[in-house]
């Protein structure tokens, strides 16, 4: 089981510049999850997908913030166009289900993607 | 509002005593919490989990601890190793949302 895997680990861009985020998500997974995670507010849910389907898209801070799922082992995580305050470090979760049986993790995270817009 | 929260950012410990890391939250339709430890560089990792109709679970060196009169949650690390440094988070959820505390950092002294 390799985990869930995202790529790149960093991102360098320049403010108004498009960025592209992606996420595999774990073989048999239905579940898959953005965060972000800041210093200043820690780790917030932006989107979740269930069965490649976007079912709360309420944390995505804005219209610049796009997720799409095209099948069940990959997803991206669009900004267009970036700016400086998009700075964070970004993760993808996948789970089997949404609250996960005894012993075992609801959510299994990627190492996420280090994005630095300036 | 309602939250998850942590009680002190930072904890250091010495090497071999047992650690506790504590936590506070004030949503009491949450019914299930978890620990999770992120090292630099990773994404966080699965500690343990508790269900609200207990008040303790252990596992392997970890032990978490409910109290849903006061609202607390802790986590106990027993024989603290150098590998046990990182930034522990306790997270409650509330159907499928989880929200996350701000974090612990432990640092364990050699």
């Amino acid at each position: 089981d390799a985990g869930v895997i995202q790529s790149p680990r960093h991102e360098v861009t320049e403010m108004g510049q498009e960025v592209t985020l992606r996420c595999k998500p774990i073989s048999g997974h239905d579940y898959l999850f953005w965060y972000r995670q800041t210093m200043m507010r820690g780790l917030e849910l932006l989107i979740y997908f269930n069965n490649n389907v976007p079912i709360d898209d309420s944390g995505m801070p804005e219209d610049r913030f796009s997720a799409k799922m095209p099948n069940a082992s990959f997803s991206t995580l669009k900004i267009q166009p970036s700016e400086p305050r998009d700075s964070a470090v970004y993760f993808c979760a996948s789970s089997l289900e949404l609250r996960g049986q005894e012993n075992n993790s609801p959510l299994h995270f990627g190492n996420g993607t280090r994005l630095t817009v300036t | 509002g309602e939250s998850v929260g942590l009680h002190l950012p930072t904890l250091s410990v010495q090497e071999g005593d047992n650690s506790i890391i504590n936590c506070a939250y004030s949503n009491s339709a949450s019914d299930y919490f978890i620990w999770y430890k992120q090292e630099s560089g990773k994404g966080p990792q699965f500690i343990i989990d508790i269900r609200s109709n207990m008040d303790k679970r252990q596992g392997q060196r970890v032990t978490v601890l409910l109290n849903k009169t006061v609202k607390h949650l802790s986590l106990q690390i027993a024989a603290t190793q150098p590998g046990d440094s990182a930034v522990y988070f306790c997270a409650e959820a509330n159907d499928y949302k989880l929200s996350f505390g701000a974090g612990t950092t432990v640092t364990v002294r050699a």
